[in-house]
């Protein structure tokens, strides 16, 4: 089956950092999705990106499906943006990725 | 609000004390599925449904039941729960099988002692 795998595994910014999280899957797939599992262990989600750039506020990401990756960029992040960032990909079958876990320092 | 709702919040339960865990949709959307989280082993899909009556496995399906009679609900069910089931789960659905408006529930954390 299909493996999501994400890097880095940890990463420590202090508030006002750019980051960029990547999520590489090992097939073509039709659905891509980005959720944010913040301190308290609630799953939200982000973005529904099977292809292509979006946006919303400080946050965006890109798919490029071909080549089999996402990005996912935080851009001048804060304390809030803790947490468990993770891609969930698949064909009915979903695969979470491994996450990345990120810790805003202020 | 579009939500998508679990019961209980948390459960302690003993081994081989059947339970059951409601999740239910107020967005009709035709996709289901749970998902059980566990430290080192990250989030993996239990069971899925594509609609009323139509229920597959997922990675890990073992020791659990799911039924689809209604859209709105999926609850999982374990007939004879063991500790190695203690574990914190989520109930999700969305739109068709795009994954468009995915939406998780709270989570439902399980201890089996």
């Amino acid at each position: 089956g299909i493996q999501v795998e994400q890097s880095p595994p940890d990463l420590i910014l202090q508030e006002g950092a750019n980051s960029t999280l990547r999520c590489n899957f090992s097939d073509s797939v039709n659905n891509l999705q980005w959720f944010h599992q913040n301190p308290w262990g609630q799953l939200i989600n982000l973005f529904y990106i099977p292809s292509g750039t979006k946006q919303n506020g400080r946050l965006s990401a890109t798919t490029v499906a071909t080549e089999r990756y996402s990005l996912l960029y935080i851009s001048s992040s804060q304390t809030t943006d803790s947490g468990v960032y993770f891609c969930l990909s698949g064909t009915y079958k979903y695969i979470f990725g491994t996450g990345t876990r990120l810790k805003v320092l202020a | 609000e579009a939500q998508v709702t679990q019961n209980p919040r948390y459960l302690i339960t003993v081994t081989g004390k059947k339970l059951t865990v409601t999740c239910s949709q107020n967005m009709n959307h035709e996709y289901m599925s749970w998902y059980r989280q566990d430290p080192g082993l990250g989030l993996r899909q239990i069971y899925y449904s594509m609609n009323v009556e139509v229920t597959d496995k997922g990675d890990v399906p073992e020791g659990y039941k799911v039924s689809r009679k209604e859209k709105r609900n999926f609850p999982l069910i374990l007939e004879s729960p063991s500790p190695n089931q203690t574990s914190l789960y989520f109930c999700a659905s969305s739109l068709g099988t795009g994954m468009s408006g995915y939406t998780f529930g709270s989570g439902t954390r399980l201890t089996v002692v």
